[in-house]
């Protein structure tokens, strides 16, 4: 199971940090995904994170901006939002992915097999 | 970059749909396809291509290979009604279609 909270109305330009919590599997054999969807469009990949949170990859349109982290103490995923966009607007989704790390990098070839039922952020002044 | 077909769709129960996605460059096998019902989280249907999730029904079958890609749905029921999208999973950033939406006649 996956809870995401933290969603919010943010001013552009503002700050934000999303959580996931995770339970009903182990939490630290598996990578994490950040999903979103804007009002009325389609899927957006927006990050992902090895199981052991060293290595992170993002999408284009939040590089620099977006910050992907856990705590497999706490089995909680993170999402911090920094200089957000009227854009950023969407219901964001934690999502466990299926697949491996290597040395070099992470490999999620097989899916996103479970899903929370998202947050909603709304960018607006 | 990837190309789903079409955008949308509108079928009876009981016929067979296809919806086709289409890589710009070759990922080998690594596509997946999800499910997503109005307001409803997305649900994985089919990974490595053709693998079907578990749980899900065997009316959905998922193949090819390299830059084309197809989702079959072998006899539409009333519950299929969702937008369907494909994703690749081979290289960073990782990206989904543009979803098809499945509406029954």
């Amino acid at each position: 199971l996956l809870v995401e909270s933290g969603g919010a109305v943010v001013q552009p330009g503002g700050s934000l940090r999303l959580s996931c919590a995770a339970s009903g599997f182990t939490f630290d054999d598996y990578m994490m995904h950040w999903v979103r969807q804007g009002p009325g469009k389609g899927l957006e990949w927006v990050s992902l994170i090895s199981w052991d949170g060293t290595k992170t990859y993002y999408a284009d349109s939040v590089k620099g901006r977006f910050s992907i982290s856990r705590d497999n103490t706490r089995n909680s995923l993170s999402l911090q939002m920094n200089s957000l966009r009227t854009e950023d607007t969407a219901l964001y989704f934690c999502a466990k992915a299926s697949g491996y790390c290597t040395g070099a990098s992470c490999y999620p070839y097989y899916g996103l097999d479970v899903w929370g039922q998202g947050t909603t952020v709304t960018v607006s002044s | 970059q990837l190309t789903q077909s079409p955008s949308s769709l509108s079928a009876s129960v009981g016929d067979r749909v296809t919806i086709t996605c289409r890589a710009s460059q070759a990922i080998s096998n690594y596509l997946a396809w999800y499910q997503v019902k109005p307001g409803k989280a997305p649900n994985l249907l089919i990974f490595a291509a053709s693998t079907l999730q578990s749980g899900v029904p065997s009316r959905f079958r998922g193949s090819g290979s390299g830059t084309d890609f197809t989702l079959t749905i072998s006899s539409l029921q009333p519950e299929d009604l969702a937008t369907y999208y494909c994703q690749q999973l081979d290289r960073y950033p990782l990206t989904f279609g543009g979803g098809t939406k499945v509406e029954i006649k």
